[in-house]
């Protein structure tokens, strides 16, 4: 499969507990992008990453979240102490060049459920 | 502050007919309009868009109309089948030199669904 994978694409976590979402971008894209969307949203820009740089993180919400992009492995939205309004499906998107003409790659997203 | 409103959140249209979904956008200098199809389980993915230049722009049964006065976009899929079924989401960014074109800020999504 050539597409944006992500991985778990279902996880459940208790209040508190730690969330970690991956996210390998398509063969030969080196620029990741992670959206949220909340229930009943549309999705909402969380962080722009190229290898080992994080170049935007204008919509990363200011604690418990963190998100890193390794010269070898994939993209990685960190979430500490979980909490009920962090459920919310999180989907990486990659892209070639940055922004490429505005067509972003999604993947099938990482559905976190906080009980 | 919802930057792109779109509606109406469900539409339910039989097969071979128009369905047309809208939007409007409050920041001007919002240049680029994408729409993305996103069915269940999957990711949104490209459907058409369209730069303010144009009024208006087609790809096969999918046209895109553009109010730049109105600040207003809209979706028409022509002669709707069932498998057009999904959410569609319109979306709005910077695209220009040096924008934030990767920053797109959707609208809230329209769940269209195709009688047979």
């Amino acid at each position: 499969n050539a597409g944006v994978m992500q991985n778990p694409r279902h996880l459940v976590r208790r209040r508190g507990q730690e969330a970690r979402l991956r996210c390998s971008p398509m063969k030969g894209h080196s620029h990741v992008y992670w959206y949220r969307q909340l229930p009943e949203e549309g999705l909402k820009f969380m962080v722009y990453l190229q290898k080992e740089n994080i170049i935007d993180e204008s919509g990363m919400p200011k604690e418990r979240f963190s998100a890193e992009f390794p010269k070898e492995g994939p993209s990685i939205l960190r979430i500490q102490q979980v909490v009920r309004g962090d459920s919310a499906a999180y989907f990486c998107a990659s892209s070639p060049l940055r922004g490429y003409a505005g067509e972003l790659f999604f993947g099938e997203g990482s559905r976190l459920t906080v009980l | 502050q919802q930057q792109v409103k779109q509606s109406p959140q469900s539409l339910i249209v039989q097969k071979g007919g128009i369905s047309i979904i809208n939007c409007a956008y409050e920041n001007t200098a919002f240049d680029y309009f994408p729409w993305y199809q996103q069915f269940p389980g999957k990711g949104p993915a490209l459907l058409i868009a369209i730069r303010p230049d144009v009024s208006e722009k087609k790809e096969g049964r999918f046209t895109i109309s553009f109010n730049k006065s109105a600040k207003q976009f809209s979706l028409h899929i022509m002669d709707s089948q069932p498998g057009d079924s999904a959410t569609y989401f319109c979306a709005a960014s910077l695209f220009g030199s040096g924008g934030s074109n990767y920053k797109l800020t959707f609208g809230k999504g329209t769940l269209l669904t195709v009688n047979p």
